[in-house]
């Protein structure tokens, strides 16, 4: 069965402070799919990163990178010099290949403070 | 312009009515899905549906019955609403079924009286 840890509940953080958000899954499968989605407060699901289980170069996207490790099963999310409009629930997610089910964490919800 | 859209956005009911939640993609996908999120924050699927065809049905009570009148729509109905019901719901969509990222609408928030 498949499953996706995100131990973190809640993470406070000053403005401009690195933050990572921690994401261990669990799959019996080879092919596997790990996304991370963010959540802001008006409620919305925002779409910020693909990676298939046969890609394991990290990946930089301006403030945002994330890096796989399938040796410990972990996709972490690293924010750099962290803003106030970054504070949402941040959730990690997976599918695995042969189904569409996309099986969620619980959630980090990350508070950035001014 | 919005990918994928819900309406409405806010929907508050007596225990027992029957209520319908609309979604709609303009992305062209072949995939649309269901997820309820609690008042936990906990995501989980529903339904998904491929071409029309109900591909996922996960242990959803047979209140709940999603019907897609074509690959653009998905709409979510439900008959004697429970207090147990109230959440979020959102409707997805992807490209592919088995590979794609799978693109949220804004959720409609469904209270329960």
């Amino acid at each position: 069965a498949q499953k996706v840890t995100q131990a973190q509940t809640e993470i406070s953080v000053v403005e401009k402070e690195d933050v990572t958000l921690d994401c261990v899954y669990e799959t019996r499968d080879t092919t596997y799919y790990l996304f991370w989605y963010k959540q802001p407060p008006s409620g919305e699901l925002v779409f910020l990163i693909r990676r298939n289980s046969f890609d394991e170069q990290n990946e930089i996207s301006g403030r945002y990178s994330w890096n796989f490790q399938k040796s410990t099963s972990s996709f972490n999310f690293t924010i750099t010099a962290s803003q106030v409009v970054d504070s949402a629930v941040y959730f990690c997610a997976l599918t695995q290949g042969g189904s569409e089910k996309l099986v969620f964490g619980k959630g980090t919800k990350l508070t950035v403070n001014p | 312009d919005t990918a994928v859209s819900q309406t409405p956005k806010y929907l508050v009911t007596q225990m027992g009515n029957d209520k319908s939640i609309k979604c709609e993609q303009n992305l062209g996908h072949d995939t649309m899905y269901w997820y309820k999120q609690d008042s936990k924050k906990f995501l989980k699927i529903m339904f998904s549906y491929n071409n029309k065809e109900l591909i996922i049905n996960e242990t959803v009570p047979n209140r709940f019955s999603p019907k897609s009148p074509d690959k653009a729509h998905l709409n979510l109905h439900i008959n004697s609403l429970e207090l147990g019901d109230s959440a979020v719901y959102f409707c997805a969509s992807s490209q592919d079924r088995l590979t794609d990222t799978q693109y949220f609408g804004p959720g409609t928030r469904l209270t329960v009286l």
